[in-house]
């Protein structure tokens, strides 16, 4: 089955600076990498996807980036704020999804 | 709209009993899947239905875990003689994908239950 990996576990900025977010998965088959960002004790909401037939997706100060041959995906957080601090959940899969054991962003005033 | 529901949102449960939690999709998605999230964790895959159709049950860690959507809306996640490693927050989540592949899903607030 898929395996995914999600680097870092915790990465802590100060509000303004860049964040990013690196996973890789195993299985070739996989054609869908969502990511969730999970406040505490709130539901994971999706933030942004990326589809296999596309390398690169933004949505204002968020984009991610999919290199299928080397199977990594990457979340890119630009001018973070306070409230961007969260667990973000990397996922890949074709018919059900595999979650990474998430990344804590903690973003300084 | 009305997004997906979940409830108990909290159940506590003694050693052994059984436990029914359920999941209200959002109206018209097909597809429904199950999660359990451990504390610190990522949620990791039990089941997924499409419509009525049990289509992967792989994740169930146990046959102790049972889960139903009989007319392909509401579904139940039934845990029978829990036991401690049970407690984690149970997450579902629906989407309306109706073909093989992925589409967005949509989560659930979760339920967590805590097995004394």
């Amino acid at each position: 089955g898929e395996n995914v990996e999600q680097h870092p576990s915790t990465l802590s900025v100060q509000e303004g600076d860049s964040a990013v977010i690196k996973c890789t998965y195993s299985d070739s088959a996989s054609n869908y990498f969502p990511w969730y960002k999970q406040e505490l004790g709130k539901r994971p909401q999706l933030i942004i996807d990326i589809r296999s037939n596309v390398g690169e997706k933004k949505d204002q100060r968020i984009a991610v980036t999919l290199n299928k041959t080397a199977k990594h995906f990457s979340l890119h957080i630009t001018e973070t704020q306070p409230e961007d601090s969260a667990v973000y959940f990397c996922a890949a899969g074709y018919s059900t999804l595999t979650f990474g054991k998430g990344t804590m962003l903690l973003v300084s005033p | 709209g009305a997004g997906v529901s979940q409830s108990p949102r909290y159940k506590v449960a003694k050693r052994g009993q059984d436990v029914a939690l359920r999941c209200d999709p959002i109206s018209g998605h097909v597809s429904l899947f199950w999660y359990q999230q451990a504390l610190g964790q990522g949620p990791e895959f039990l089941t997924y239905f499409q419509n009525e159709a049990q289509l992967d049950k792989s994740g169930l860690p146990s046959d102790r875990f049972f889960a139903e959507r009989p007319e392909g809306s509401v579904s139940t996640l039934k845990i029978q003689r829990t036991q401690q490693e049970d407690s984690a927050v149970y997450l579902c989540a629906s989407s309306l994908a109706s073909v093989s592949g992925t589409d967005t899903q949509y989560f659930g607030p979760g339920t967590r239950l805590t097995v004394l």
